[in-house]
């Protein structure tokens, strides 16, 4: 079966420092997001992007972050000076009828650790 | 804000046993209702998903049952077995295309 593939699958960065977490989406996808998962709690929205562009975003997803899809196969994470709070593990995903949702494939995650 | 509900939080049942667990929701758009197995250190991994028209779908020892009128869904686990043992999420999406997920619920199935 096709897979979403992360890197790094672990991130350890200080407080303040840039990280770009990176996914290669399904070949044949068209819509791809970001969540992101707190310890121990939910998996929560980030971001969705199609067409080249950023569809919807949660509130989550500030000015400190950010999200391209610089050729035809990468889809990366920015986040531009991490806080602690952006500890999580980040899990990419993609699908190839949006819409819907059907069949969102996830990658395996990034655990992305700031200290 | 739409919300998805999910009850229990955790789950402990012997092997052979039915894993019950539940999920409400608000918002009456959502017409796609989805149940993801998640495994430590992996991505969630979709399972089995319903859409309103129907009221059961049942793919293997898994089966949603979906009840309009009151908002909610959930999923059985027939003949629970120790390789079931992870954390369940129900989701939905929301009409932008953004899934939202419930709280989770870690199952162990104890042998």
């Amino acid at each position: 079966e096709p897979e979403v593939t992360q890197t790094p699958s672990h991130q350890v960065t200080q407080m303040g420092q840039e990280v770009i977490l990176r996914c290669v989406p399904i070949s044949n996808h068209l819509y791809f997001y970001w969540y992101r998962q707190i310890l121990g709690q939910k998996v929560e929205f980030l971001v969705s992007f199609y067409n080249n562009e950023i569809s919807e975003k949660s509130e989550i997803f500030d000015d400190q972050f950010s999200v391209e899809r610089p050729d035809g196969s990468n889809f990366t994470l920015k986040i531009r000076s991490t806080k602690l709070e952006d500890s999580a593990m980040y899990f990419c995903a993609s699908t190839r009828e949006g819409w819907t949702n059907e069949k969102l494939f996830f990658g395996s995650g990034t655990q992305l650790s700031v200290l | 804000q739409q919300q998805v509900k999910q009850s229990p939080q955790s789950l402990i049942v012997q092997k052979g046993g039915i894993s019950i667990i539940n999920c409400a929701y608000e918002n009456t758009a959502f017409d796609y209702f989805p149940w993801y197995q998640q495994f430590p250190g992996k991505g969630p991994a979709l399972l089995i998903a319903i859409r309103p028209d129907v009221s059961e779908k049942k793919e293997g020892r898994f089966t949603i049952s979906f009840n309009k009128s009151a908002k909610q869904f959930s999923l059985h686990i027939m003949d629970s077995q120790p390789g079931d043992s992870a954390t369940y999420f129900c989701a939905a999406p929301n009409q932008g295309g953004k899934l939202i997920f419930g709280q989770g619920t870690e199952l162990s199935v104890k042998p």
